[in-house]
């Protein structure tokens, strides 16, 4: 079945670091990648996505990069604020089935000032 | 911003008593779900409605779980009687007749002891 496998947190960064997450997964078909993040007490908010091969999601000056050929989809900043501490998720939807999104189990980010 | 609305937000319970979390979609939303997050993990569908009606239900552990969504808009998740394991963050989430994004409430965190 559709996996998802993250690097394993916490990542610990000083403010204005560069993040990388790492996110490869496994699906029959040609899923929908997304990331979410959820801060501190609150729920999954989407923070972006991509629907096809070399498409690349940006937000908030996210991004990642839908690789098919390695099955990534990476998630980087280039620099980093303490406001974006919180766990990031990465998942994916296989377009042909249901639109309930495999989740993988997240990774947590701590930024220090 | 319309926003998911969960209720309570944190619940402490005994094994053994019946709990109960409330779900309220984004208004005009159709379909609606239930997630359970166990620490440390991503979320994972419980059940699924459209409208008032069961899409899918097969991951929710049926002899003490159960959900309803009477009138197609707000729904109910009851857990009874509670057992240890069931200790997690419960999430709801909505989305439109398409289902392309689900927009996600704070979540429920359920202590049992």
């Amino acid at each position: 079945g559709d996996s998802v496998t993250q690097m394993e947190g916490p990542v610990t960064l000083s403010e204005e670091a560069f993040l990388t997450i790492n996110c490869t997964y496994t699906a029959t078909g040609y899923p929908s990648l997304f990331w979410y993040v959820q801060y501190p007490g609150e729920g999954l908010q989407l923070l972006l996505k991509a629907t096809k091969a070399d498409d690349k999601g940006s937000n908030k000056g996210f991004e990642a990069t839908y690789r098919k050929e390695t099955t990534s989809f990476h998630l980087e900043k280039g620099s980093v604020q303490v406001s974006d501490s919180a766990v990031y998720f990465c998942a994916l939807r296989d377009p042909g089935g249901s639109y309930i999104p495999t989740f993988g189990r997240g990774t947590s980010l701590i930024v220090h000032p | 911003e319309a926003e998911v609305a969960q209720s309570p937000r944190y619940k402490i319970t005994e094994k053994s008593q019946a709990v109960a979390f409330w779900c309220d979609p984004i208004s005009g939303h159709a379909t609606l779900y239930w997630y359970r997050q166990i620490l440390g993990q991503g979320p994972e569908l419980l059940v699924q409605f459209q409208d008032e009606s069961v899409v899918d239900d097969s991951q929710l552990p049926k002899d003490r779980f159960s959900a309803e969504r009477l009138k197609g808009v707000d729904s109910t998740l009851k857990i009874q009687p509670a057992e240890l394991g069931d200790s997690a963050m419960y999430l709801c989430a909505s989305s439109g007749r398409q289902g392309n994004e689900q927009f996600f409430g704070p979540g429920t965190r359920l202590t049992v002891l």
